[in-house]
């Protein structure tokens, strides 16, 4: 089993729509969790660190739940801007490096 | 100047040739990264380092070797090409334990 396991997608949603993504996690301590955005043939860029009480950023919204082990992006008013490829990725103590899902592929169309 | 610049950009080579990739980073932190992207299987670690004296194998070390030359400066280098290490290579650093990664443009290398 995969540390980080994404839907790979691709979600195909309209402008306006509300999605959301899941994202489970294998290793029950981990401890940091992150997500990126990736557009075709460029470098990852955070997007946004995932708390355990929620965070907020504009239109997206991040969700950690530790019990179940996932972690969840909900992007309201999507834009066709928001086409791109989201990374889960986690860490954990101990654990010098992160670990990347193969991400979920967004595309908004008009 | 990007924070995180890899050169070269794009590179075409033969298999068996050795080749190097490099990267050098302004932001002055300890820990440096190499992963490579393959359609499907997301990034993969090659090496990291947090410091001059300290390099890492990561999951998929063989067939790569790395050297961290300064704070600045880690590259990555292929002895002798072969066809599936065809991919997008990006290297990245870290500021800290808690802190996400910043990635340089990447490097497209594909090798025939």
């Amino acid at each position: 089993r995969k540390e980080v396991e994404q839907d790979p997608g691709p979600f195909n949603v309209p402008e306006g729509a509300t999605v959301a993504f899941n994202c489970t996690y294998s290793n029950s301590a981990s401890q940091s969790f992150f997500w990126y955005r990736q557009d075709c043939r460029k470098e990852p860029k955070l997007l946004m660190s995932v708390y355990s009480s929620g965070n907020e950023d504009g239109r997206f919204t991040a969700q950690l739940n530790r019990a179940s082990q996932y972690i969840s992006l909900l992007i309201r008013d999507s834009k066709l801007s928001d086409s791109a490829t989201y990374l889960c990725v986690v860490t954990r103590q101990g654990r010098r490096a992160l670990t990347f899902g193969s991400g979920t592929r967004l595309q908004v169309q008009p | 100047d990007a924070d995180v610049t890899q050169t070269p950009r794009n590179r075409i080579t033969k298999t068996g040739k050795r080749i190097m990739l490099e990267c050098s980073q302004t932001k002055g932190h300890d820990r440096m990264y190499w992963y490579r992207q393959d359609p499907g299987l997301g990034l993969r670690l090659i090496y990291y380092s947090f410091d001059v004296k300290d390099i890492n194998k990561g999951e998929i070390s063989d067939g790569y070797s790395v050297s961290r030359q300064a704070q600045a400066k880690f590259s990555l280098s292929l002895e002798s090409a072969i066809p599936n290490q065809t991919a997008l290579y990006f290297c990245a650093t870290r500021g800290g334990a808690e802190g996400g990664y910043t990635f340089g443009s990447g490097t497209r290398l594909t090798v025939v």
